[in-house]
């Protein structure tokens, strides 16, 4: 089974416009990360979020936390055509070893200008 | 540039060859791994090394050989390979349970 999901599975939105994306989650974590795929190419990461943090904000990225309900959310503000890539949130389970990263399916984001 | 190489980008081979695939990263990481990504798949782990020690194998065919012969270097060795196989390989690095860092991926044929 997944660990981590994410919604939507695709999204288009105009430039200018906020992005929101969720990821949920199964079981216990010590911490979740979001990353970004343009197509074809290696994940970037953008941010870590520790199981005891609820949010974090970088530049125009805010992410929050909620493990009572095992969910994450990116939000993008002001979005732009660059942003156009697919997302993914990662989780690395407790006690499931060590660095045992497990990725989920992904959002298409698409931001037209 | 994320300090992760990976080549070759490009590889198309037949059911019989042999072929490895390289990785590398001088960021000091102490975890190296190997994710395959298959169009509308998640993003399978396949291999996890600490400190050049296998901790991870995800129930991997044998014909995917991971070598690690120091903290910077991983290898994939490849062999008898299906079609199925054809997928986005993926590298890449952590520092303990730090973010991960990713190679650009060796996109990889199997004819």
């Amino acid at each position: 089974s997944q660990q981590g999901e994410e919604d939507p599975q695709a999204l288009s939105i105009q430039e200018g416009e906020n992005a929101t994306m969720n990821c949920s989650y199964k079981t216990s974590i010590n911490n979740l990360q979001w990353y970004r795929q343009n197509s074809g190419r290696g994940l970037v990461h953008l941010i870590l979020i520790r199981s005891n943090e609820r949010e974090k904000h970088s530049g125009r990225l805010r992410v929050t936390l909620d493990t009572s309900k095992k969910s994450s959310s990116l939000l993008i503000t002001a979005s732009r055509a660059a942003d156009t890539a697919s997302y993914f949130c990662a989780t690395d389970p407790r006690g499931s070893g060590t660095y045992k990263y497990i990725f989920g399916t992904g959002t298409r984001l698409k931001v037209l200008a | 540039e994320t300090g992760v190489t990976q080549t070759p980008r490009h590889l198309v081979m037949g059911m019989t060859n042999k072929k490895s695939l390289k990785c590398e990263q001088h960021l000091g990481h102490n975890a190296m791994y190997w994710y395959k990504q298959s169009a509308k798949k998640p993003l399978e782990l396949m291999f996890v090394y600490n400190f050049k020690e296998q901790t991870e194998n995800n129930s991997v065919p044998s014909r995917f050989s991971p070598e690690c012969p120091n903290s910077s270097h991983l290898f994939l060795h490849l062999h008898t390979l299906q079609p199925e196989d054809s997928a986005l390989y993926l590298c890449a690095s952590s520092l303990a349970a730090g973010p991960v860092y990713f190679g650009p991926g060796t996109r990889l044929t199997v004819l």
